[in-house]
């Protein structure tokens, strides 16, 4: 079984342009969520879906949105991008219980 | 507001040793706590995940207990080797929040050869 597939794994934006980020979940998960990971912390909790529902949003800008595709997998959208906005984005999917991640795309804002 | 924190931030130690990563959440409202690994620019690797109405799991030389009512999580690492350096995080999911993540910023394991 293939992981969770992430992709770009790297990035580079300027600041203002506009950035997607794609996830593939594991094969028959449904949920996929979305985690910001700024150097030195922990991941912060930015979407969650499942069933193309959005179940959870965390404490982010609008300029932050997401979607799920009938396959499951997503796309996580950031416009007007800030240099505060680098970080690693991580996807996790998950069936039952517990929490698949990805490698993650590293987005660098310049 | 479900805080998670981790102690000590940073751990080194000489192989060989046995030692203990500390994890300690706010709400006990939680669904089940995951420990994860991540290693320098890369995702995270699942290690351990205890339920809410389980004590302890083990793989291998890791052990991961829960207690609940008093906000805490320990992982006990057996025999350190130097492959076990890497970030440590600890990951609390809630009932109330559907099944968000919150986690602690980690502890960063040094085990020197």
């Amino acid at each position: 079984d293939a992981g969770v597939t992430q992709s770009p794994t790297h990035l580079i934006k300027t600041r203002g342009q506009q950035v997607t980020l794609r996830c593939s979940p594991i094969s028959g998960h449904k949920s996929v969520s979305w985690y910001q990971q700024v150097l030195g912390q922990g991941p912060q909790f930015i979407f969650q879906y499942y069933e193309k529902e959005e179940r959870g949003r965390g404490n982010f800008p609008d300029r932050f949105s997401a979607r799920q595709f009938p396959n499951y997998s997503s796309e996580l959208n950031v416009n007007a991008l800030l240099l505060g906005d680098s970080a690693l984005y991580l996807c996790a999917s998950s069936r039952d219980y517990g929490y698949t991640f990805g490698s993650g795309t590293r987005l660098t804002v310049v | 507001k479900q805080e998670v924190t981790q102690i000590p931030a940073a751990l080194s130690v000489p192989e060989g040793e046995n030692l203990v990563l500390n994890c300690s959440f706010t709400d006990s409202a939680i669904y089940n706590l995951q420990w994860f690994r991540q290693d320098p620019g890369k995702g995270l690797t699942s290690l351990l995940l205890i339920q809410s109405s389980q004590r302890e799991q083990t793989s291998g030389r890791l052990n991961a207990s829960l207690d609940k009512s008093s906000g805490r999580s320990t992982l006990y690492i057996a025999a350190s080797q130097p492959g076990d350096s890497a970030t440590y995080l600890c990951a609390v999911g809630q009932e109330t929040s559907g099944s968000r993540l919150t986690f602690g910023e980690g502890t960063q394991l040094t085990v020197n050869p």
